[in-house]
């Protein structure tokens, strides 16, 4: 049983225009997600955070969005630029120990 | 700062044959895990460590072995390599207290 799903196994964005990367979870007593980017041969590296006491952080072009109410969180990034193009990977933890990773969306950012 | 390291990049094994991947993190963090990346899986925790001499399992801990004997290493020991274990591996820390975990470049590891 999948706790933390990414549906869409892959997006292609133009250029300056926004990219959105979807989540969504099945156990509730998770309270806290991370978004990480991954490019080829690399490992993961994180990319932005937020606690489920709140619905929305910030980090200059990206920015998580959490509806604890539907399980569902999303990663948005504005404008969207030809290095972002990567594999990410949300994540979600019930405890600071054990981080549950989804099977990741590939973007590809075309100018 | 290094960050997290791993050796080797690369390895391949026979059925049967045993192996230690190694980990080493330069930043003192307390807490280390161990991933497996495979297509269509995500990353998968296999075993983790809060601390020097303190180890637990993860979500597919079978065929694994770890220990924690200094707060900078935490080598991941396969016994009996088997097909199944073919991945790549994948190594991160982070310090006590907060979520963002850091990784190492992982180790791609085939079994034959």
């Amino acid at each position: 049983d999948q706790q933390v799903k990414q549906n869409s196994p892959s997006l292609s964005v133009q250029e300056g225009r926004i990219s959105i990367l979807n989540c969504d979870y099945t156990n509730s007593m998770f309270d806290y997600f991370l978004w990480y980017k991954k490019y080829p041969a690399e490992g993961p590296t994180f990319l932005i955070s937020i606690s489920s006491i709140k619905d929305k952080n910030e980090d200059g072009r990206f920015t998580v969005f959490l509806n604890k109410s539907a399980k569902h969180l999303s990663l948005h990034i504005v404008p969207s630029q030809p290095g972002d193009s990567a594999v990410y990977f949300c994540a979600a933890s019930e405890t600071t120990d054990k981080l549950i990773f989804g099977t990741g969306t590939r973007l590809q950012v075309f100018p | 700062n290094a960050g997290v390291t791993q050796t080797p990049k690369f390895q391949v094994l026979k059925t049967g044959q045993s192996m230690t991947l190694q980990c080493a993190q330069d930043m003192n963090h307390e807490y280390m895990s161990w991933y497996r990346q495979d297509p269509g899986m995500g990353l998968r925790l296999i075993h983790y460590s809060v601390g020097a001499g303190i180890t637990d399992q993860g979500e597919v801990p079978n065929g694994y072995n770890v220990s924690r004997s200094t707060t900078e290493d935490f080598p991941l020991r396969l016994l009996s390599a088997a097909p199944s274990q073919t991945s790549v591996y994948f190594c991160a820390s982070r310090e006590g207290g907060r979520n963002e975990q850091f990784f190492g470049p992982g180790t791609r590891l085939t079994v034959l």
